[in-house]
């Protein structure tokens, strides 16, 4: 059982243009969104979350959008880098709902941002 | 101000021998996660402790995984008479105080059963 879904296993941006990963889910528990970036043998490294009360959340160069009654987020990277290629998680805890914070990962995007 | 950090980097067992992954907690941090990832899949929650206590081992292998997290030292995970389905890479991720915050990861521990 899936609940937390990244459809596109791979995506390629030119450099400077927009990146757009998606992630839908199906627990209207979920509570808390986080999105992940790994290159290949390090550990998942933070980039930025939202929590279920809000839609948008900017960081610099990445914003993640919300649309709860649609089960969706999405990660907008822009303008896109070279260095931004690498694997992207996306994540979901219902930890604010009383549970323990466990996260349930997408299976991830593999971004590459040619130059 | 050091991350998250999990050691041996990389472990070699043979078939039927035991593996211990050892993590140490981001500073101020008492909420420890493992993870697992195998190949070409995504992460996978193993189990949430806190200092001395198990919390949610839902996503443990009932048989040959244990976990710990003393009040003293890292957390481990044991993993007893490896099979060669135990070959993966081990991510301990924790975060501050309360629950519902972001969980930091440590570089990993990458695991091969010959």
């Amino acid at each position: 059982d899936q609940q937390v879904k990244q459809n596109s296993p791979s995506l390629s941006v030119q450099e400077g243009r927009i990146s757009i990963l998606n992630c839908d889910y199906t627990n209207s528990m979920f509570d808390y969104f986080l999105w992940y970036k790994k290159y290949p043998a390090e550990g998942p490294t933070f980039l930025i979350s939202i929590s279920s009360i809000k839609d948008k959340n900017e960081d610099g160069r990445f914003t993640v959008f919300l649309n709860k009654s649609a089960k969706h987020l999405s990660l907008h990277i822009v303008p896109s880098q070279p260095g931004d290629s690498a694997v992207y998680f996306c994540a979901a805890s219902a930890g604010r709902s009383g549970n323990t914070g466990k996260l349930i990962f997408g299976q991830g995007t593999t971004l590459q941002v040619k130059p | 101000n050091a991350g998250v950090m999990q050691n041996p980097r990389h472990l070699v067992r043979r078939r039927g021998q035991e593996a211990r992954l050892r993590c140490s907690p981001m500073k101020g941090h008492s909420h420890v996660y493992w993870y697992r990832q195998l190949p070409e899949e995504g992460l996978k929650f193993m189990v949430y402790l806190q200092k001395e206590n198990i919390i949610d081992e839902s996503g443990m292998p009932k048989e040959r995984f244990s976990a710990e997290f003393p009040k003293e030292g890292p957390s481990i995970l044991r993993i007893q008479q490896v099979v060669r389905g135990d070959s993966a890479a081990y991510f301990c991720a924790s975060s501050p105080q309360s629950l519902g915050e972001t969980q930091y990861f440590g570089p990993g521990t990458r695991l091969l059963v010959l």
